[in-house]
């Protein structure tokens, strides 16, 4: 079962743009989602991470979007850099458990 | 100065053999992990430790057998390899247990089993 669902799969932005990845998750007892971000032949590295006490958080050009209500949340990558071209996984956990819960990853192209 | 190093980088082996990767932190963190990371990229937790003492253990056949030595090593010994053990295993650690905690990944071992 297949509790945090990411899309898009792939995603090609120009330089400049604005990159968006989507995550929807089932399990209403997580409070807890960071995102990940890995670059080819390396291990994930978190990026960012919000709680469901705000609705957004923003470090430098990257943005999460956080909707309670409807169990969805968002990374956002403003002027997205060549730099930038990687694998995005979100994920999600409950507090009170190990156990983070991975998206199957989207991955992002920035072209010149 | 690697944070979280795994040794072998890649593994090459035929079915049925028995091999083991390594993994080592020198973050002083007290959980480890071993994740197993499929051809499509789907990452899934596989194993955690807390101060050598096994917190999770997700739905793995029991040809796979963490051993942690002790706070800093967490290795992973797989018995009588099959076809579909072929993946990339990333080992992680985080300073305390809990999934709030950040997890530092290792650079991965890619083990290809013919």
């Amino acid at each position: 079962q297949q509790q945090v669902k990411q899309s898009p799969q792939s995603l090609i932005v120009q330089k400049g743009g604005i990159s968006i990845i989507n995550c929807a998750y089932e399990n209403t007892a997580f409070d807890y989602f960071p995102w990940y971000q890995q670059f080819p032949g390396k291990g994930p590295a978190l990026l960012i991470a919000i709680r469901p006490d705000v609705s957004e958080k923003k470090e430098g050009r990257f943005t999460i979007s956080f909707n309670k209500s409807a169990k969805q949340f968002s990374l956002h990558i403003m002027d997205s850099q060549p730099g930038d071209s990687a694998t995005y996984f979100c994920a999600a956990a409950s507090g009170g458990n190990e156990k983070l819960t991975f998206g199957t990853g989207t991955r992002l192209t920035i072209i010149p | 100065d690697t944070a979280v190093s795994q040794t072998p980088k890649y593994l090459v082996t035929q079915m049925g053999n028995d091999k083991s990767i390594k993994c080592e932190q020198n973050l002083g963190h007290d959980t480890m992990y071993w994740y197993k990371q499929d051809s499509k990229k789907f990452l899934k937790i596989m194993f955690s430790y807390n101060n050598k003492e096994l917190i999770i253990n997700e739905t793995v056949p029991n040809r796979f057998s963490p051993k942690s030595p002790d706070k800093a090593h967490l290795n992973l010994h797989i018995n009588s390899l099959e076809l579909g053990d072929s993946a990339v295993y990333f080992c992680a650690s985080s300073q305390g247990s809990g999934a709030l905690y950040e997890q530092y990944f290792g650079p991965g071992t890619r083990l290809t089993v013919t």
